[in-house]
């Protein structure tokens, strides 16, 4: 029952590289969302889903961008990579009877 | 603007003592109220939740009092165990929206 897996865990970047960020979910879930969590700061929802093909910007979107071709996955990509991005990324995914959200182990990201 | 305010930050609880966590709110659209708890290296897991229309609601140690007219929560971990020591989220999202709003997290710290 592997739940919210993402990929890679660790990832240090040059700033303007591009790299994209994995998450894939067993559960058959049709909403999946993309949050970052800085120190002292809770988590921010970059973007979300509801189904395959259907994507919508969350809180802080700028300089991000999403996918979702099936239900299990929804990479998120970072065009230009700055300082600012400097972050640990979390994805999530539920359904849509549950509200709350199951949660992968994050993937740490440094911009240098 | 931060829609819910956590307090306090950071908080230290003897073994066998009583956690408390507070969160207010501004909009009163909000119509669900998670709680989440988060150990170090692992992404946020729900731990219990609540509507507005119940005051208060039991799950093991953990208790969430609900205060809709002062638009305030709280969460109460009673008989507090060193395993409680991790970092707790509270939560709000509006009904239909997909957009969980999020406290900035206390960091409970459970001596011994």
């Amino acid at each position: 029952n592997a739940g919210v897996t993402q990929t890679p865990k660790f990832r240090i970047l040059k700033i303007g590289q591009s790299m994209t960020l994995q998450c894939t979910q067993d559960m058959n879930h049709n909403y999946m969302y993309w949050y970052r969590q800085d120190p002292g700061m809770g988590l921010k929802l970059i973007y979300y889903s509801v189904g395959a093909g259907i994507t919508d910007k969350g809180e802080v979107p700028n300089g991000y961008n999403v996918s979702r071709s099936t239900t299990e996955d929804f990479p998120l990509r970072l065009e230009l990579a700055a300082p600012s991005q400097t972050s640990v990324y979390f994805c999530a995914s539920s359904t849509r009877t549950v509200q709350p959200q199951h949660f992968g182990d994050g993937t740490r990201l440094s911009i240098l | 603007q931060q829609q819910v305010k956590q307090s306090p930050q950071s908080l230290i609880v003897q073994k066998g003592g009583i956690s408390i966590i507070n969160c207010a709110y501004e909009n009163t659209a909000f119509d669900y109220f998670p709680w989440y708890q988060q150990f170090p290296g692992k992404g946020p897991a729900l731990l219990i939740a609540i509507r507005p229309d119940v005051s208060e609601k039991k799950e093991g140690r953990f208790t969430i009092s609900f205060n809709k007219s002062a638009k305030q929560f709280s969460l109460h971990i009673m008989d507090s165990q060193p395993g409680d020591s991790a970092t707790y989220f509270c939560a709000a999202i509006v009904g239909g929206s997909e957009k969980l709003v999020f406290g900035k997290g206390t960091k409970l710290t459970v001596n011994p």
